[in-house]
């Protein structure tokens, strides 16, 4: 069975600071990866996927991400981290075939300060 | 496209009642995933459902259950309410076949048991 792990719980960055958000994946096969952002109260919004080809994943808002297989990883950046990024991220990993078999992370949240 | 819509937004019941959700999901998405977001347990998969089938099952007990109509509008129902099952259901949808398993979230039901 896959898994995923968000080693940080809670991140704390300033504003117009870099951001990396850290994901680990075990899976057996190469896995279908997501980013998800959850604002207080809301659903999940899709921010980017890596199904295969370029490792280098670009998304909504000005994140990206990086499929490193070697290291299990799908770690999320941004540049410049602005206020309204603050928010709960999720890592989720999907199994190819036939039917929906996602596994998320228990999410890491972003605290941005001025 | 409207998206994934989810009904009631909240809702208080008491211990022992039953409740049903609804979601409808994207237009032309067949797949309809559930989700119990809680604190202590992140996001947990409920079941999917496929073309009026359950395809998939998470690790919940009977209490717990769900159908898919054709028009892939989904009901989530939840009886003999226990206190622990306060948590912000979410549903997704997919195109659900066997490439991409992108999900899109609705923005949830929040159930409160007292």
């Amino acid at each position: 069975a896959q898994s995923v792990t968000q080693p940080d719980i809670h991140i704390t960055v300033s504003e117009g600071a870099s951001l990396e958000l850290r994901c680990n994946y075990s899976y057996g096969a190469t896995p279908y990866l997501f980013w998800y952002v959850q604002s207080p109260g809301q659903g999940l919004q899709l921010l980017l996927k890596y199904f295969s080809g370029d490792t280098l994943v670009q998304g909504i808002k000005g994140f990206e991400a990086e499929f490193k297989r070697s290291q299990s990883s799908f770690n999320l950046r941004k540049p410049s981290v602005h206020w309204s990024d603050a928010a709960e991220y999720f890592c989720a990993v999907g199994v190819s075939g036939g039917y929906q078999k996602v596994t998320f992370g228990t999410g890491t949240k972003l605290q941005v300060i001025p | 496209k409207a998206g994934v819509t989810q009904t009631p937004r909240y809702l208080i019941k008491t211990r022992g009642q039953q409740v049903t959700l609804s979601c409808s999901p994207i237009s032309g998405h067949r797949s309809v995933s559930w989700y119990q977001q809680t604190p202590g347990q992140g996001l947990q998969f409920l079941f999917e459902y496929f073309s009026e089938t359950q395809r998939n099952k998470g690790n919940f007990p009977g209490r717990f259950s769900g159908r898919q109509f054709s028009n892939s509008r989904s009901e989530m129902n939840v009886s003999t309410l226990e206190l622990g099952d306060s948590a912000l259901y979410l549903c997704a949808s997919s195109l659900g076949g066997t490439g991409s398993n992108e999900q899109y979230f609705g923005p949830g039901t929040r159930l409160t048991v007292t």
